[in-house]
């Protein structure tokens, strides 16, 4: 069946223009996750949707990123005002029932962003 | 914050030799995953070891976990060109799966 998708598979901004990265999941996968990982690096946890509960911000480096969660599917990451920093390739995943305690998470080929 | 530390942070060998890679982490865990990732895609799950499990095997590969020690190893046994990837381990931190730093494996022909 579909795996994870995740759109754009790359994309290059200026310093300071908005981003949105677009991840839809596998369907019926009720918990979904956003990471980045920045070159040859490890992955940075930002932010978990499970069902219809508040989502788990606590990995969001500021304030200029927000991601959202429509009808328990599709979700988008925005990242604000851009910075060269915020250069990585940024990996959505998702999961059955309570996230990882039972089930594996399946990730997407990610977003390499990239910030000029 | 990453939770597990893989060890080696990279691993040279040849086709059919063994490969081991270990790691280690800070807090208790439900469970412990391995993942792989090939360069520029995204990571692919291999294996899922509980709490309550000390030894796990999945083809060629031998998870062990000692709970005692916050330690996890993953071996690669007759590896293949084709396992040439990072290695990653993961741990349950409320509802999150945290990520260690990855082992780069590379299996020369």
């Amino acid at each position: 069946g579909a795996g994870v998708s995740q759109s754009p598979s790359n994309k290059v901004t200026e310093k300071g223009k908005d981003v949105e990265l677009r991840c839809d999941p596998i369907s019926g996968h009720t918990a979904l996750y956003w990471y980045r990982q920045s070159l040859g690096q490890g992955l940075e946890f930002l932010i978990y949707f499970q069902g219809n509960s508040a989502p788990d911000k606590s990995g969001l480096p500021s304030d200029r990123f927000s991601a959202e969660r429509t009808g328990g599917s599709v979700s988008t990451l925005t990242i604000q005002r851009t910075q060269q920093e915020d250069s990585a390739v940024y990996l959505c995943a998702s999961s059955l029932g309570r996230g990882p305690y039972n089930s594996p998470l399946h990730f997407g080929n990610g977003t390499r962003l990239t910030v000029t | 914050s990453q939770q597990g530390e893989e060890d080696p942070q990279a691993l040279s060998i040849q086709e059919g030799e063994n490969a081991t890679m270990n790691c280690s982490y800070k807090t208790s865990i439900n469970n412990l995953q391995w993942y792989r990732q090939n360069s520029g895609r995204g990571l692919v799950h291999l294996i899922l070891i509980r709490s309550n499990e000390r030894e796990k095997h999945s083809g060629r590969l031998r998870v062990t976990l000692d709970t005692s020690k916050k330690s996890s190893s993953l071996l690669i046994t007759a590896s293949r060109a084709a396992d040439t990837a990072s290695y990653f381990c993961a741990t349950v931190n409320t509802d999150k799966l945290i990520f260690g730093t990855g082992t780069r494996l590379q299996v020369f022909p």
